[in-house]
């Protein structure tokens, strides 16, 4: 079953344009949420953590926030370098083991 | 510091053969991780590791191996490489101390298997 359901698949934004990528999560006893960057050809890059509804995170243009139940990634006024495949994931705990379940990805793509 | 390094980049496979991707970390982490991530698929665990001689099975286990002998190393090894198979795979790590999930990844081994 998918525990994590990221939103839309692809977006395609111009310079400036601001929007929300989006990460609904359907497990219990979150244990954190994290937010990577991928670019093609290249391992994911670790960007944000949070742990409790009402957490807000900010870097550069991006502000990642939490409720109980999604986490939107907010992008203010893109730029072309900000094109890449953003990845959220959530810690859980299953079976007295923690594990990282991986949403399937938004390519965003900016254009000049 | 290189971070982590993952030989090699790109490797063609027959089905049957059989090969190793190696993964090697300077940051003297403690967990080391191998996902795989499939066209439009969500990173899956296949192994990982909490340290030197501990390693345990992830979501998709089937077809590889895995051993960590040292703090530095993680080899995954595909027996018999199947089609299926056909993947990027991602070794990762992250220091315990830091208390959360922060993966350190490398930049990928991409497999094609024929």
């Amino acid at each position: 079953e998918d525990q994590v359901t990221q939103s839309p698949e692809a977006l395609r934004l111009q310079e400036g344009e601001s929007s929300s990528l989006n990460c609904s999560y359907t497990v219990s006893g979150l244990r954190g949420l994290f937010w990577y960057r991928q670019d093609p050809g290249k391992g994911p890059e670790f960007l944000f953590t949070l742990y409790s509804a009402g957490e807000e995170k900010e870097k550069e243009r991006l502000k990642a926030t939490l409720t109980k139940k999604e986490s939107f990634l907010h992008i203010t006024a893109p730029k072309p370098e900000d094109s890449a495949t953003y990845l959220c994931a959530v810690r859980l705990t299953q079976g007295g083991s923690e594990k990282l379940v991986f949403g399937k990805g938004t390519k965003l793509t900016v254009n000049p | 510091n290189a971070g982590v390094t993952q030989t090699p980049k790109f490797r063609i496979l027959k089905i049957g053969q059989s090969m190793t991707l190696q993964c090697t970390q300077d940051m003297n982490h403690n967990y080391m991780y191998w996902y795989r991530q499939d066209p439009g698929m969500g990173l899956k665990l296949i192994y990982y590791s909490v340290g030197a001689g501990i390693t345990d099975k992830g979501e998709v286990p089937n077809g590889y191996n895995v051993s960590r002998s040292t703090t530095e190393d993680f080899p995954l090894r595909l027996e018999l490489a199947a089609p299926s198979q056909t993947s990027v795979y991602f070794c990762a790590s992250r220091n315990r101390a830091t208390g959360a999930n922060v993966l350190t990844f490398g930049a990928g081994s991409r497999l094609t298997v024929l």
